[in-house]
């Protein structure tokens, strides 16, 4: 069964304290890996798609990047504008997309 | 580029009316939309896909007779919560999949739905 898991729940940082977010995923046929980025009351804003094994996409703070089980979304010297709930998500053969509870990111200034 | 918008933004409503969302493709053709539902802090549910031109396949559990889905053109597709009741008070959100990049869908704003 196709299946998505994020980690932390939450995460607290201070300004400018790097970390990573962490998508493990289970999915027959990967064709696609997705992040999002969601802000409270709005719909999610597409961040990265990436779709095999080694690939690397970069925006602003954010690095996402992907392996056969998980994906991370590096985020180097948060704002506290970056604070936000990260979603991911998955589409594997059966066509459906998967998504993972999200993490929520809470940056301190 | 892959713009999404819903209207209304918000609404609300009297218990066992009808309400209708929209949901359009601002700048590209979407062959395929989504209805999704979220609940406070938990994470998106999806309730169907919309095909342009052909019925909606709907999730288990969700009512086909209650949450009407019309995708009429690639750049709109309509949910109407028809007899609404309060347990169907959400946020409802809808995305689109640019035919383009064919795998990544794009969300709109979504829609606050409140049934009294």
């Amino acid at each position: 069964e196709d299946q998505v898991t994020q980690s932390p729940e939450a995460l607290r940082l201070q300004e400018g304290e790097s970390s990573s977010l962490n998508c493990s995923y289970t999915v027959s046929g990967l064709r696609g890996l997705f992040w999002y980025r969601q802000d409270p009351g709005k719909g999610p804003e597409f961040l990265f798609t990436l779709y095999s094994a080694g690939e690397e996409k970069e925006k602003e703070r954010l690095k996402a990047t992907l392996t056969k089980k998980e994906s991370f979304l590096h985020i180097t010297a948060p704002k506290p504008e970056d604070s936000a709930t990260y979603l991911c998500a998955v589409r594997g053969g059966t066509y459906k997309y998967i998504f993972g509870t999200g993490t929520r990111l809470k940056v301190l200034a | 580029g892959a713009v999404v918008s819903q209207h209304p933004s918000w609404v609300i409503c009297k218990s066992g009316t009808s309400v209708k969302i929209e949901c359009r493709s601002l700048d590209f053709q979407a062959t395929t939309m989504f209805w999704y539902r979220q609940f406070p802090k938990q994470s998106l549910m999806l309730m169907a896909t919309s095909n342009e031109g052909s019925k909606a396949t709907y999730e288990q559990g969700v009512e086909k007779d209650k949450f009407l889905i019309n995708h009429a053109s690639l750049t709109l597709s309509t949910l109407t919560v028809t007899s609404a009741h309060p347990e169907d008070s959400s946020f409802y959100i809808c995305s689109a999949r640019d035919r383009r990049t064919e795998e990544t869908q794009y969300f709109g704003p979504g829609t606050r739905l409140l049934v009294l």
